[in-house]
């Protein structure tokens, strides 16, 4: 579990602001994910990635931007952060698409004043 | 897309009773099912999954059981202890092989 990491642990903006939260692996894993965690809505992707350079949507991408320039980050941007984006975002990796293990990142809990 | 239906959304048990949770999913190509447990505050762990062509697996005090046909699979906890207190999600892939969550069971242990 300490082979991936997010940052910030905890952030807090305000509406319209921009913020970025990282996530970095060490175990030169392949696929990439962000989730969002909300009460009643289980985890739900926002992007993922298969290899650097390589990204696309899930099912909650509006308002997010990713990129992968490296393997091992995928850090995930709010271009104008809004309150309804507030939530626990979690970062996940795996070495294989198909029956592969989802490893989690700590999680990061942004707050949108 | 795949959609995963999770059922109960709360349970709660007596220490040293069994515990059952059920997940539903749509998709006749999910070859994968994957169950996390988070604790409070925590990153969601896998505690066991089950691929599609296998019908049961157990480890310890958890057992899984898939049925293809039906398009559910089960998560069974036997002999409940208070630190299986959590939340549990069940997951399905879909046909590129991203997971979809389950919206979550709250299980409490009560001593």
């Amino acid at each position: 579990d300490a082979g991936i990491t997010q940052s910030p642990r905890y952030k807090i903006t305000e509406t319209g602001r921009q913020v970025t939260l990282m996530c970095h692996q060490t175990w030169s894993h392949s696929y990439m994910f962000w989730y969002r965690q909300d009460l009643g809505h289980g985890l739900r992707l926002i992007y993922y990635s298969a290899a650097a350079d390589i990204t696309d949507k899930g099912e909650v991408p509006d308002g997010y931007v990713v990129s992968r320039s490296k393997t091992e980050n995928f850090p995930l941007t709010l271009e104008s952060a809004t309150r309804s984006q507030t939530s626990v975002y979690f970062c996940a990796s795996s070495d294989s698409r198909i029956k592969a293990t989802q490893y989690f990142g700590p999680g990061t809990r942004l707050t949108v004043l | 897309g795949e959609n995963v239906e999770q059922h109960p959304s709360t349970l709660s048990v007596q220490e040293g009773d069994s515990a059952v949770i059920k997940c539903t999913y749509s998709d006749s190509a999910s070859n994968y099912f994957p169950w996390y447990k988070q604790e409070l505050g925590k990153r969601p762990q896998l505690i066991i999954d089950i691929r599609s062509n296998v019908g049961e697996k157990k480890d310890q005090r958890i057992a899984v059981t898939l049925n293809k046909t039906a398009k559910h699979f089960s998560l069974h906890i036997t002999e409940t202890q208070p630190e299986d207190s959590a939340v549990y999600f069940c997951a399905a892939t879909d046909s590129w092989g991203k997971l979809q969550f389950g919206a979550g069971t709250q299980v409490v242990v009560t001593p």
